[in-house]
């Protein structure tokens, strides 16, 4: 596709169930990255994919959170035992890395988690 | 670690005001610095971008230059419109490094 997808774009969950949310990147692009935008909170990095490299995991909040990128293409982002604070909108975003000095990144419309 | 810190809002301006957000940074190496903007109901998008110490970034009348001797990637417009109101978000990376993001800056501009 032109950009990079997201689904659901609204999730409304109960508390204690697992979610799963998903990402399609722009073809192409190595990087893929998810982030949690919350209110009063900004942009939180989470996890980051970059090419076959391990990912980077060091902006995961708990282990309840875990995403994995099949084929160097899609993404899904669990989320595990719900709770109320997870409640926020998931950004994904996608770049075509290079040598690492300059990269832009294309956002997904993201999609917004109520847990209730 | 790299980490970004920017003025906390909301930035209330009447049009035609001039426009400062601070953004300061500390990294490791040499990274990269960026504007990014988020308008009303759509996703973040790149405003500008400084890739060295000294380089100045601009887009649409805004302007950020990299000082490296102050750490400081400020974005400044000379004279705000009511279409600018959106939050804008300072952001750094370094190689091999994912994107960091300061908190954002809500921006309203009134008429």
């Amino acid at each position: 596709g032109a950009g990079v997808s997201q689904s659901p774009s609204n999730k409304v969950t109960e508390k204690g169930k697992d979610v799963e949310l998903r990402c399609d990147p722009i073809s192409g692009h190595t990087a893929l990255y998810w982030y949690r935008q919350s209110l009063g909170q900004g942009l939180e990095f989470l996890i980051y994919f970059q090419g076959n490299s391990a990912p980077d995991k060091s902006g995961l909040p708990s282990d309840r959170f875990s995403a994995e990128r099949t084929g160097g293409s899609v993404s899904t982002l669990t989320i595990q035992r719900t709770q109320q604070e997870d409640s926020a909108v998931y950004l994904c975003a996608s770049s075509l890395r290079t040598t690492g000095i300059f990269e832009k990144l294309f956002f997904g419309s993201g999609t917004q988690l109520s847990v209730l | 670690g790299n980490s970004v810190t920017q003025m906390e809002g909301p930035v209330t301006l009447s049009e035609e005001a001039f426009l400062t957000i601070n953004c300061t940074y500390t990294a490791t190496g040499y990274p990269s610095l960026f504007w990014y903007v988020q308008y009303p109901g759509e996703g973040l998008q790149l405003l500008l971008k400084a890739t060295k110490a000294d380089d100045k970034g601009s887009n649409k009348g805004f302007e950020a230059t990299y000082r490296k001797e102050t750490t400081s990637f400020h974005l400044e417009k000379g004279s705000v419109q009511v279409s600018d109101s959106a939050v804008y978000f300072c952001a750094l990376n370094s190689p091999g490094y994912a994107l960091n993001f300061g908190k954002g800056t809500s921006l309203l501009v009134t008429p």
